[in-house]
């Protein structure tokens, strides 16, 4: 299976700073790497699909990199409301359709100062 | 708008069984693959198990499989988790959400609001 690996685990940071959630997979999934949004008690909010296409409705202060093993998640100015647990996950397809497990990173939690 | 609801969490003694369920509203039921993800408590994201469109199809996680089946009825827009010989370790709220494929690519899109499932004695 595919491991993924998200880095830091938390981070504290202010209101206007830029952040940068990192993702790391342990072999190359091409860009078919997604990213999403929870805060606590509620479900997850997809944010960013295919390693870089922002979801209609998102912020465009979210973005979204990479391709193959390294993925990265930018806050370009962070806000009160971003304050929640980010995650990636891998839906890599080696043929024409993706092929399950589709592995989540461990999560990175967000907080602000 | 596309709604998911799921229903069917509770208190399980281990060794028990549970059927969950995922009533879906506002998109074309039949034309979308469903998963189950789970989050136990204080943790991360597991992908639980999928679903094709047409049910014909069904994946599992290593950790489920054997235990659990998906299901779905397409006539009731409803999606199904059976769970059998429930294990302490499958405690954790069950999402259940929509998968969108374009070519390659899959996410999910959007997920119910969960359900929890507690194995305990």
């Amino acid at each position: 299976d595919i491991q993924m690996t998200q880095s830091p685990s938390s981070l504290s940071a202010s209101v206007g700073d830029r952040v940068t959630i990192t993702c790391r997979a342990s072999q190359s999934i091409s860009n078919y790497l997604n990213w999403y949004q929870q805060k606590p008690g509620k479900a997850p909010k997809l944010l960013i699909y295919t390693a870089s296409s922002l979801q209609t409705g998102v912020p465009s202060r979210f973005s979204g990199r990479g391709s193959g093993t390294d993925f990265t998640l930018t806050i370009s100015s962070l806000q009160p409301e971003d304050s929640a647990t980010y995650y990636c996950q891998q839906t890599y397809s080696p043929q024409t359709y993706s092929t399950p497990p589709w592995t989540f990173g461990q999560g990175t939690r967000v907080e602000i100062k | 708008e596309v709604q998911l609801l799921e229903s069917g969490g509770d208190l399980v003694q281990p060794g028990g069984s549970l059927r969950l369920s995922c009533a879906a509203s506002g998109f074309t039921f039949t034309s979308y693959a469903m998963s189950w993800v789970r989050q136990a408590p204080g943790k991360g994201l597991e992908w639980v198990s999928a679903i094709s469109g047409s049910g014909g199809s069904t994946y599992y996680a290593d950790s489920v499989k054997g235990r659990f089946a998906i299901s779905r009825d397409n006539s009731k827009n409803m999606l199904y988790l059976q769970m059998k010989s429930l294990r302490a370790e499958d405690t954790a709220v069950y999402y259940c959400a929509k998968d969108v494929i374009v070519g390659g690519g899959r996410w999910f899109d959007p997920w119910g609001q969960g359900t929890l499932v507690t194995v305990s004695s």
